[in-house]
């Protein structure tokens, strides 16, 4: 079974540019989460894709957007980068258990740099 | 809404003594309750949860944690300290739901000195 992996693992850009960061969920999960981690903070919830559809939205703006595809994989957008936009980027994925999403398996992560 | 507090962002122990990393969670619902583990340069490693069934939870590698609603607490342990253990760790809420929203606390990196 393979687990949830990311792609790139690091990445640099500059000010202003635009990123995506990638994410393949573990086989058999409908369900990816995405999660910025500053350094030295816990992650904070970005957004969840469920079923190709966004749900449910933390507290980012608008630049950050995402994708979920038919077999699951995910993307992260994030336009316009800003300096605190430096962060290790998780992805999480899970499937439905009865009663709501189950439990969630994160990937190794993206280190973003923002100059 | 749910918030985490984990007192204390660095804890130092000697190998072979008591693991006690506190963690205080605010929650409008019943909580699902957990604590990750993050090694240098890698992602988070669930090492227990707790879901309203037993309130003393084991896990992974010999760690484990009791839910106290009283308190409001679920405080991690482990009674000897290995090296191995050195690493960030991580207590999260959700109040379950259909989305299942994780929140984090700001960590407990923990030492542990030979």
């Amino acid at each position: 079974e393979t687990g949830v992996t990311q792609s790139p693992t690091h990445l640099i850009k500059t000010r202003g540019q635009q990123v995506t960061l990638r994410c393949s969920s573990q086989s058999g999960h409908n369900t990816v989460s995405w999660y910025q981690q500053a350094l030295g903070q816990g992650p904070q919830f970005i957004f969840q894709y469920y079923r190709e559809e966004e749900n449910g939205r933390g507290n980012f703006p608008p630049r950050f957007s995402g994708l979920q595809f038919p077999n699951y994989s995910s993307e992260l957008n994030v336009n316009a980068l800003e300096l605190d936009d430096s962060a290790l980027y998780l992805c999480a994925s899970s499937t439905d258990v009865a009663g709501g999403i189950g439990e969630q398996f994160f990937g190794p992560g993206t280190r973003l740099t923002v100059l | 809404a749910q918030s985490v507090t984990q007192l204390g962002s660095h804890v130092s122990v000697s190998e072979g003594a008591l693991v006690l990393l506190r963690c205080n969670y605010s929650s409008s619902v019943p909580p699902y309750l957990f604590w990750y583990v993050q090694y240098p340069n890698q992602g988070l490693q669930l090492l227990l949860k707790y879901t309203s069934a037993a309130t003393l939870v084991k896990g992974i590698n010999g760690f484990e944690a009791e839910f106290k609603k009283s308190e409001t607490s679920f405080h991690l342990t482990k009674p000897s300290a290995h090296m191995s253990d050195a690493a960030e760790y991580f207590c999260a809420v959700t109040g379950g739901g259909s989305n299942y929203k994780l929140t984090f606390g700001k960590g407990t990196l923990l030492t542990v000195n030979p």
